[in-house]
């Protein structure tokens, strides 16, 4: 089945420690969509691909970076994780003909 | 201003009885969308049911279905026959525009627990 895929479902780092989350699709849809979503809150839009062409949300810090290398894969760099990036990340991909998002199982991500 | 208001933070139904979700959205685009999702206590988002603003009948899936009133900006999700696997987190959301990678703002949640 066609599938947006995140890894790992749980993450654990420490206070500055950098970590990665990553995000696969076989969807084979242009957007791929980072979301923030802490506690009992909405999810929180990031950053965006469309395509290739990257597009920052204006309030997202600096220690929040992502990469794609391909249509397939989208990456989540925190640098310096701090206690307050502790939240459920969560990727999601739509298509330029459905507008629909489509979104991953989420990653649970722990700063001690 | 909030674009989307969810006024239920939380509710509980009787199995097998409907449910009705409360959304209402503010926006001054001609076109736009309004979704739902569902949220299990596992994280992840599940869309339920899409409403383009441009559609003039009522969006269904199943057990859902949405009350779109676009006069009065609201798109209320209505869930038939509740299941106890209903139990979970519903969000609202809209994109405003017609690009693609338009991003979703979504409402605070309603959260539902179905008893037996």
């Amino acid at each position: 089945d066609a599938m947006v895929i995140q890894n790992p479902r749980y993450q654990v780092t420490q206070f500055g420690k950098p970590v990665t989350l990553s995000c696969s699709q076989t969807l084979n849809h242009n957007v791929m969509y980072w979301y923030q979503q802490k506690s009992s809150q909405a999810p929180k839009l990031l950053f965006h691909y469309y395509d290739k062409d990257f597009n920052n949300e204006a309030d997202t810090p600096d220690n929040f970076q992502s990469r794609r290398p391909n249509t397939s894969f989208c990456f989540l760099d925190i640098r310096s994780p701090g206690l307050g990036d502790a939240a459920m990340y969560l990727c999601a991909t739509s298509s330029l003909y459905q507008e629909t998002q489509y979104f991953g199982p989420g990653t649970r991500l722990l700063v001690l | 201003a909030q674009k989307i208001t969810q006024t239920q933070p939380g509710m509980f139904v009787q199995e097998k009885e409907a449910v009705t979700l409360d959304c209402t959205y503010d926006t001054s685009d001609q076109s736009y969308g309004l979704f739902w999702y569902k949220q299990p206590s596992s994280g992840e988002m599940i869309f339920l049911i899409y409403q383009g603003s441009y559609d003039e009948q009522n969006a269904t899936e199943g057990r859902y279905s949405l009350n779109f009133q676009k006069a009065r900006k609201s798109a209320n999700l209505v869930i038939s026959a509740s299941q106890l696997g209903d139990s979970a987190m519903y969000f609202c959301a809209m994109r405003e525009g017609r690009s693609a990678g338009n991003k979703l703002t979504f409402g605070g949640g309603t959260r539902v627990l179905v008893k037996p």
